[in-house]
Parts: structure tokens; C-alpha cells; sequence
């Protein structure tokens, strides 16, 4: 089966600075990931679709300039969250379609101080 | 647009009795259906999928899901409950118009009591 990582699996930063998220497929090349973020007990919230080589599209409300991301190469997508704030708390997954599924990273948690 | 609903947030059922987890959807055409399980902290794992055939489809770890067309459901079902499946249930229908972007449910907390 196809393999997606993440990392890092856990993050605590400061209040006002970045951090970056990085999405792994590892064993196939996705022109294409999703970044998912989760809150507490609750579903995920698709934010935005990341294509290699181009810009990414993100869904309505989400900030583009907040939760920049980059996909750099066919197997690999960054998220960086900027200028964190706690709100920005969460558990961030990504995930990248392969053979006609979805395959879904381990996630990363996210704690802003 | 297409949208699931998982109408509980919890359900509890006791180990080796039967389980169910709803899960309703509305979708423009035909829908290609899922379900994924998620442990704490950790990423979803696929169950499985509807996307064409028969109604009734298997999957990973003994769960089955039955398509209903009339009814716009997607319940899944296992005969049998075990304690380690207790986790949280997802129902998600994707774009099948040419994309792989996923629209989930809100979840179901499953609770298998020994």
C-alpha cells in the first residue's frame, strides 16, 4: 500500500512564531495532497488542496496568508502555520490520493503556547 | 454539494453483540462513499468504500457497510463487537468529478464495553 508521513508528530511553539509541517508520500508521487485540521472531538476540516507546482487552493475561510503551503516536489507538501497563535492549536493531517484512495498521514499536533 | 451526516455522536455497545454506525448522505450523482476509523492521535484508517456493485460491501477488521440508494445511507456494520474497536467512526463521500477532495462526517464515537 502506499505510505504517507508527517513530521513532526508533535509540536509546542511560542506564541508569534512559525512552524512548518511537513507531508510525505514515500513510496508514490502525488501531484496532489489535502491538509486536513481537526479540532478536539471533531470531524476534519478540509482547508486546503496542495498541487505540485502550482499554487494551492484553499477553502472558503481559511486563511491563505496564515497557512501558507508549499509543494515543493511530487512527494513531498509543507504546511507552515504563521505567526501562531493558540487558536492555531489543532491536529493536522494530510493525506494524498494513491491506486484511486485516499491515503492519510499520522497526523501532527499542534500546541501554541 | 455534497455533504454526510453521522446522526450520533456516541454509540456504546456492549463486546460480541452486533454494531451499527449511521451515516446518511446527499451527493450530485453517484456517490463513491468511505469509512475510516481513527485511534487517539492518530491518522484515519481506511475501512472501506463504495463505488460501484453490489450494495453490501466488506472491509477491513469484519466491518461490512450496506449502500441504500432510497435511503441515502451508508450505515456500517459488523456482527460481532470487539473492545479494540471502540475508536471514532468517519463516514466521507469525495468528489468524483475527476478530484479526490474528501468531505467527512462529523464522526461517531464507538464504545465497546468488555
Amino acid at each position: 500500500g502506499a505510505v504517507v508521513s508527517q513530521h513532526p508528530s508533535w509540536v509546542i511553539c511560542k506564541s508569534g512564531t512559525s512552524v512548518k509541517i511537513e507531508c510525505r508520500s514515500l513510496d508514490f508521487q502525488a501531484t496532489t495532497m489535502f491538509w486536513y485540521r481537526q479540532f478536539p472531538k471533531q470531524s476534519l476540516m478540509l482547508m486546503a488542496t496542495s498541487n505540485e507546482g502550482s499554487k494551492a487552493t484553499y477553502e472558503q475561510g481559511v486563511e491563505k496568508d496564515k497557512f501558507l503551503i508549499n509543494h515543493a516536489s511530487l512527494t513531498l507538501s509543507t504546511l507552515t502555520v504563521t505567526s501562531a497563535h493558540p487558536e492555531d492549536s489543532s491536529f493536522y493531517i494530510c493525506s494524498a490520493p494513491a491506486y484511486n484512495e485516499q491515503f492519510f498521514g499520522p497526523g501532527t499536533r499542534l500546541t501554541v503556547l | 454539494a455534497q455533504s454526510v451526516a453521522q446522526p450520533e455522536d456516541q454509540v456504546n455497545v456492549a463486546e460480541g453483540n452486533p454494531l451499527t454506525v449511521k451515516c446518511t448522505y446527499s451527493v450530485s450523482g453517484n456517490p463513491y462513499l468511505f469509512w475510516y476509523v481513527q485511534y487517539p492521535n492518530r491518522g484515519l484508517q481506511f475501512l472501506l468504500k463504495y463505488i460501484t456493485g453490489d450494495n453490501l460491501v466488506k472491509g477491513s477488521y469484519g466491518f461490512e457497510a450496506e449502500f441504500n440508494k432510497s435511503q441515502t445511507s451508508f450505515h456500517l456494520k459488523k456482527p460481532s463487537a470487539l473492545v479494540s474497536d471502540s475508536a471514532l467512526y468517519f463516514c466521507a463521500v469525495r468528489d468524483h468529478t475527476g478530484g479526490f477532495k474528501t468531505i467527512f462526517g462529523a464522526g461517531t464515537r464507538l464504545f465497546v464495553k468488555a
